[in-house]
């Protein structure tokens, strides 16, 4: 168990409909990373939190957005959803702010859009 | 220059065989090179990491070998037990600024054989 909580598990919902992941770090740590899997483009880095800040962006769409409350845990908001966006959404947590070492990935949310 | 090219896609080996599995990389800045091992229903778990300052780091049956000067890295599993059998991903990262995220290849499912 890596300490990283992700819920839910499992999503399935409607094209067009919006859905929110949460995200719990482990303790002690104040980054979180959020990631999409999907067997076309593998792991892909969308967006990094760090204490509450925006940190770092990557391939994240503009339909996606993410935040990170004063208890640390997270959130990532999929608005206006496509078939496409149907992935497996990791998050992961470290105790750094500007590395990537010791990150330790959550379970996921495997996210369906029918 | 941002991506990391991982072969072979998949691989099967005999039980007490060694696996190696081969990544490519571009940027000469990226300084942070792990592997994560990932079973089904799994987020990716950190196996193990290299920085480029040394050319080999082994923890138990499991190696890097790390070329600078022909930008590549690899995997070695010695003595490959079943219980291997996941998929595995190499990675690359800079640290420091707003880079402080993981670009993945896109994995090598290993299966071993009994």
């Amino acid at each position: 168990d890596s300490g990283v909580t992700q819920t839910p598990k499992h999503l399935i919902t409607a094209t067009g409909q919006r859905v929110t992941l949460r995200c719990s770090p482990r303790s002690g740590d104040l980054s979180v990373y959020w990631y999409q899997q999907s067997l076309d483009q593998g792991l892909q880095f969308l967006i990094q939190y760090y204490n509450g800040e925006e940190r770092a962006k990557g391939n994240i769409l503009e339909r996606f957005s993410a935040q990170q409350f004063p208890d640390l845990h997270s959130e990532l908001n999929l608005s206006s959803l496509e078939l496409g966006d149907s992935a497996l959404y990791f998050c992961a947590s470290s105790v750094f702010a500007a590395t990537s070492e010791k990150l330790f990935f959550g379970s996921g949310t495997q996210l369906s859009v029918l | 220059q941002q991506q990391v090219k991982q072969s072979p896609q998949s691989l099967i080996v005999q039980k007490g065989g060694i696996s190696i599995i081969n990544c490519a990389y571009e940027n000469t800045a990226f300084d942070y090179f792990p592997w994560y091992q990932q079973f089904p229903g799994k987020g990716p778990a950190l196996l193990i990491a290299i920085r480029p300052d040394v050319s080999e780091k082994k923890e138990g049956r499991f190696t890097i070998s790390f070329n600078k000067s022909a930008k590549q890295f690899s995997l070695h599993i010695m003595d490959s037990q079943p219980g291997d059998s996941a998929t595995y991903f190499c990675a690359a990262s800079f640290d420091g600024g707003s880079q402080g995220n993981l670009i993945f290849g896109k994995g090598t499912k290993l299966s071993v054989k009994p």
